[in-house]
């Protein structure tokens, strides 16, 4: 079975930071990793995907993540934080024909 | 660049009325899935549909909910009596048989309101 663990459900920067969300999974084969962004009131739109080679995945708006198998970990990162980019954030996981969701992480930039 | 649909974009319902949902996936998608994200809650998978039967569905798919692919292109979630807690976003998803890289296609979600 596949778990999702994303830790704080709300994150605060300021304008220019680093930022870092993390994501924690569990699988009993190897995964697949994915983080969706969601802005209020849309849908889901797929930032950066982890299927197999290069361990450093980058994406859109500035965004990267790192597979670490043996930390079982994928977490996000964004060198300097825009205020365009608060909004949920969720990890997820796909093995074995299973696609799960984390619970999200709520992204607040401050000016 | 092929994308999932999904409509209505909005429905608002009375408790008690039944609700159909549709989603046109990718069309060379063969796996469906429906999810469901009540107002900021995560993403909560409820069934996926394969070869014209589910495959998988969740504690929440119960039988209420059914899941249909009437034609070549549709596949619907009907909701046969809706309560106030099936308000919530619902999401189709599809993907293709082979060449699978793990990846869901997600439409925008039809966000149902039950009053």
């Amino acid at each position: 079975a596949q778990s999702v663990t994303q830790l704080g459900s709300h994150v605060s920067v300021s304008e220019g930071a680093l930022v870092l969300l993390r994501c924690n999974y569990s699988s009993s084969v190897p995964p697949y990793l994915f983080w969706y962004v969601q802005y209020p009131n849309q849908g889901l739109q797929l930032l950066l995907k982890y299927t197999t080679g290069a361990t450093l995945v980058k994406g859109i708006n500035g965004f990267e993540a790192e597979f670490k198998k043996s930390e079982t970990s994928f977490h996000l990162t964004k060198p300097s934080a825009h205020m365009s980019d608060a909004a949920e954030y969720f990890c997820a996981v796909s093995a074995d024909n299973q696609f799960y969701f984390g619970t999200g992480t709520s992204l607040t930039v401050i000016p | 660049e092929p994308e999932v649909t999904q409509t209505p974009s909005h429905q608002v319902t009375q408790m008690g009325q039944e609700v159909i949902l549709r989603c046109v996936p990718i069309s060379n998608h063969l796996y469906f899935y429906w999810y469901r994200q009540i107002l900021g809650q995560k993403v909560e998978f409820l069934v996926s549909f394969y070869n014209n039967e589910i495959s998988e569905k969740s504690e929440i798919f119960d039988d209420q909910f059914s899941v249909e692919r009437p034609d070549g292109s549709n596949f619907t979630l009907k909701i046969r009596s809706t309560k106030l807690e099936d308000s919530a976003m619902y999401f189709c998803a599809s993907r293709p048989e082979r060449g699978y890289t793990g990846e869901l296609f997600f439409g925008e979600g039809s966000r149902l309101t039950v009053l």
